[in-house]
């Protein structure tokens, strides 16, 4: 069956660092990903969706980028801003009798 | 505009009372779930339903009851079995069939003990 480890937190920036978040996904179907955001207090939202290895997803300046030699997704910012704190979840699509599944997610905390 | 709404936002609960947390969802999906989140922690999953008038036990149900008798409504009861509720409740929806289903949350719900 399908597996997700996402890398564990927290991950501290200094405001306008560059971020990486990594997620290794074993798929025993098409290979795409979903990642989360969830603010302080609030639920989780969809960020963006990566699939394929050439298809890139983009949204509030973050990318969601696949590497098919490592089975693995990154969470990408070129410069991030202290609203960009929050929890990030990866997760594969819900669809069929897939139970959509989260673990801890990665604390990101930017600091001015 | 479509989306889920639980309410209420913050809920306290006193020893040995059921409380119930509502979540609505106007989506028109078919599966609906329950999670609860302690503090630091992941999502861990309580109940879900796929259809009306059907659902299942999530990792953690002991001390939990759901209802699915309309589409778009499926209530968690957090009962007086339930040691340690205090914690966030989480309720999201999601198509089923199909691969690429986006899953959606509502705002979630604090339950705290008193």
């Amino acid at each position: 069956g399908d597996s997700v480890t996402q890398m564990e937190g927290p991950v501290t920036l200094s405001e306008e660092a560059f971020l990486t978040i990594n997620c290794t996904y074993t798929a025993t179907g098409y290979p795409s990903l979903f990642w989360y955001v969830q603010y302080p207090g609030e639920g989780l939202q969809l960020l963006l969706k990566a699939t394929k290895a050439d298809d890139k997803g983009s949204n509030k300046g973050f990318e969601a980028t696949y590497r098919k030699e490592t089975t693995s997704f990154h969470l990408e910012k070129g410069s991030v801003q202290v609203s960009d704190s929050a929890v990030y979840f990866c997760a594969p699509p819900s669809g069929g009798s897939y139970i959509p599944t989260f673990g801890r997610g990665t604390s990101l905390i930017v600091h001015p | 505009d479509g989306g889920i709404t639980q309410s209420p936002k913050y809920l306290f609960r006193k020893e040995g009372q059921n409380v119930t947390l509502s979540c609505e969802q106007n989506l028109n999906h078919d599966a609906m779930y329950w999670y609860r989140q302690d503090p630091g922690q992941g999502l861990r999953l309580i109940y879900y339903s796929q259809i009306v008038n059907d659902f299942q036990k999530g990792d953690i149900a002991e001390g939990y009851s759901v209802s699915r008798e309309k589409k778009e409504s499926f209530p968690l009861t957090v009962t007086s079995a339930q040691k340690n509720p205090t914690a966030f409740y989480l309720c999201a929806s999601t198509k089923t069939g199909g691969p690429g289903n986006t899953i959606y949350f509502g705002e979630g719900s604090w339950l705290t003990v008193v």
